[in-house]
């Protein structure tokens, strides 16, 4: 299967800083289509997740520009340019370039 | 309106059986592959269960092969994940997804004696 590995694991910030999350891939994640299945996710607490980024850059419909995807091959970043109190959560990374599709240990932001 | 509402859990006890349902509204659920995916408590995400558009295939990860069963009825509009064998591992929140972007609610399945 492939791996999903993020850092840092927690991540603690300012409001208004900015922040990063990592994700490497075991593998690459381009498919044969030319595309890169590689999504991001935010897992508000008691909330189900909601997709933020999809194909390692494109932002879902409805997502504050200060969030924004970026990479290839197997290493991909997500950031948010200043972080806002409702992005605590959890985030998580997802590839669905290979079966099974797998997810990141996920990203918990919480606000210094 | 997208919506994706699941039913169907509960406790039950290990080697024993549950049927969880998702009803789907806002889309014909035969032309979007759908999938389950379940959160263990405090724990990430783990796919668990896929169905391509407009396929009769599906597929599996490997902890649940020969013991989960998904299917799709298109008259129904709905998905269905049959869980036999159960074990404590299995106690997760399973969520009933669209592609990847649109998810139900999720509900709880306790497996504990």
């Amino acid at each position: 299967d492939d791996v999903l590995t993020q850092s840092p694991l927690s991540l603690l910030v300012t409001l208004g800083q900015p922040a990063s999350i990592s994700c490497r891939s075991s593998q690459s994640l381009v498919y044969s289509d030319g595309d890169t299945y590689l999504h991001w996710f935010q897992q508000r607490p008691g909330q189900s997740p909601r997709r933020l980024i999809y194909r390692v850059s494109n932002r879902d419909s409805g997502v504050p520009d200060r969030f924004s995807g970026s990479g290839s091959g197997s290493d991909f970043t997500l950031k948010i340019s200043r972080v806002e109190a409702e992005d605590v959560g959890v985030y998580y990374c997802m590839q669905g370039t290979l079966w099974p599709k797998t997810f990141g240990q996920g990203t918990k932001v919480e606000i210094k | 309106e997208v919506q994706l509402v699941e039913s169907g859990g509960g406790l039950v006890q290990p080697g024993g059986s549950l049927r969880l349902s998702c009803a789907a509204s806002g889309f014909t659920l035969s032309t979007y592959e759908m999938n389950w995916v379940r959160q263990a408590p405090g724990k990430g995400l783990e796919w668990v269960s896929h169905t391509p558009k407009s396929s009769s295939s599906f597929y599996y990860t490997d902890s649940v092969k020969g013991r989960f069963t998904m299917s799709r009825d298109n008259a129904k509009n709905s998905v269905f994940l049959q869980m036999n064998s159960l074990r404590a591992e299995d106690t997760a929140v399973y969520y009933c997804v669209r592609y990847n972007n649109y998810w139900g609610q999720g509900t709880l399945v306790t497996v504990s004696s």
